[in-house]
């Protein structure tokens, strides 16, 4: 049972253009979910959270955008940049269980 | 301010041998993960420690894994014996509490051969 799925494994855009990273999951008990970005031969790294009681959170060119009712949220780049190429994970915590589950991430390519 | 280390950073080892996996965490986080990352998919945790507490081991195949964390600050992880199916990058993170955003270290990969 995987209860947080990336559907698309990856993800090609133009260097300017907005990139959008879905997420879709199963358990409703997640109240907190996370982005991660994650270089070759690196450990991931955190990008941005956002609580389930909002429904968007920004940061800079990165805004993540919660759909509780239909069990759904999405990364938004804005502008792409080469630098953004990398895979993205997403996390979904279950934080009165303790509980973290991850995606299998999306791979973004940004074309010069 | 120092990142998740870990070592060693590449192991291959033959298949029923035993390897263990060294982590220390960034100073003063309390939590502590072990992740397990086959090529291609998302990490699945293996345990999860609250300093020397473990929070969860659910996942931890425990008939030939083992981890400990002494004194709450560095870990280490064992395999013994190890399979084909063990194949893959081990990664440890922290954070500073359970509720936190996850410092990860660079992994070791494994390969058995």
């Amino acid at each position: 049972d995987q209860q947080v799925k990336q559907n698309s494994p990856s993800l090609s855009v133009q260097e300017g253009r907005i990139s959008i990273l879905n997420c879709d999951y199963t358990n409703s008990m997640f109240d907190y979910f996370l982005w991660y970005k994650k270089y070759p031969a690196e450990g991931p790294t955190f990008l941005i959270s956002i609580s389930s009681i909002k429904d968007k959170n920004e940061d800079g060119r990165f805004t993540v955008f919660l759909n509780k009712s239909a069990k759904h949220l999405s990364l938004h780049i804005v502008p792409s940049q080469p630098g953004d190429s990398a895979v993205y994970f997403c996390e979904g915590d279950n934080t009165n269980a303790g509980k973290s589950t991850f995606g299998d991430g999306t791979t973004l390519t940004v074309k010069p | 301010e120092a990142g998740v280390a870990q070592s060693p950073r590449y192991k291959i080892i033959e298949k029923r041998q035993s390897v263990a996996f060294w982590c220390n965490p960034i100073s003063g986080h309390a939590t502590l993960y072990w992740y397990q990352q086959i090529l291609g998919q998302g990490p699945k945790l293996l345990i999860q420690f609250q300093n020397n507490g473990v929070v969860d081991d659910s996942q931890l195949p425990k008939d030939r894994f083992s981890a400990e964390r002494l004194k709450g600050v560095d870990s280490t992880l064992k395999i013994q014996p190890a399979k084909l199916e063990d194949s893959a990058v081990y990664l440890c993170a922290s954070s500073p509490g359970p509720y936190n955003e996850q410092f990860f270290g660079p992994g070791t990969r494994l390969t058995v051969l």
